[in-house]
């Protein structure tokens, strides 16, 4: 059974760029969600869905965004991108509808921003 | 609102020794607890989880218990391996939340 699978994998940007990254859960997975993971912040909650639905969003700006396919594939945006969107982005993909916090992570996707 | 605190790293021991990564959380409900593993180079992996006060999550040698008098979640390991190097993160999660909450991840090398 394949794992989650985020595209690209590395990827450079100059600021006021934007950027979208993208998400391909383990197949029959229908919540996906996306961490930023930075050195200073550590692991931070960026949206949750199901079902194409947003059920969360975390306290990030409204630069950043994300939406889900009737497939369950997830991709997020980053428009005028700064220099603190450096990360990895990391997506995330659960068999549960509900809330069991048991999920399975990508390799994530390493964004950097000059 | 939830967080979740560890104790910060990095931590170095020799193979056999004995680990704990001290873990505590704050929830305004009744959370369920976990914790994760991140192994060099590869995405976070779930290590072990408990859903209720007491109980007791294991997985390859690893053991936490879910401490709700003391809001805590240590991770421990009797017997720590060269393979065991990684970061850890303890995380909790609130029923209707959605979400995770991480704590700052401990780095783990463990010496031949």
């Amino acid at each position: 059974k394949a794992g989650v699978t985020q595209t690209p994998r590395y990827l450079i940007k100059t600021r006021g760029q934007q950027v979208t990254l993208s998400c391909s859960p383990i197949s029959g997975h229908r919540s996906v969600s996306w961490y930023q993971q930075t050195p200073g912040q550590g692991l931070q909650f960026l949206f949750e869905y199901f079902s194409e639905t947003q059920r969360n969003k975390g306290n990030f700006p409204g630069r950043f965004s994300g939406r889900q396919f009737s497939n369950s594939r997830s991709e997020m945006n980053v428009s005028t991108l700064e220099l603190g969107d450096s990360a990895l982005y990391l997506c995330a993909s659960s068999g549960h509808r509900a809330n069991t916090g048991e999920l399975f992570f990508g390799e994530g996707s390493r964004l950097t921003v000059l | 609102g939830d967080s979740v605190t560890q104790m910060e790293g990095p931590v170095t021991l020799s193979e056999e020794a004995f680990l704990t990564i001290n873990c505590t959380y704050t929830a305004t409900g009744y959370p369920s607890l976990f914790w994760y593993v991140q192994y060099p180079g590869e995405g976070l992996q779930l290590l072990l989880k408990a859903t209720k006060a007491d109980d007791k999550g294991s997985n390859k040698g690893f053991e936490a218990t879910y401490r709700k008098e003391t809001t805590s979640f240590h991770l421990e390991k009797g017997s720590v391996q060269v393979s065991d190097s990684a970061v850890y993160f303890c995380a909790l999660s609130d029923s209707g939340d959605y979400k995770l909450s991480f704590g700052a991840g401990t780095t783990v090398t463990v010496r031949a």
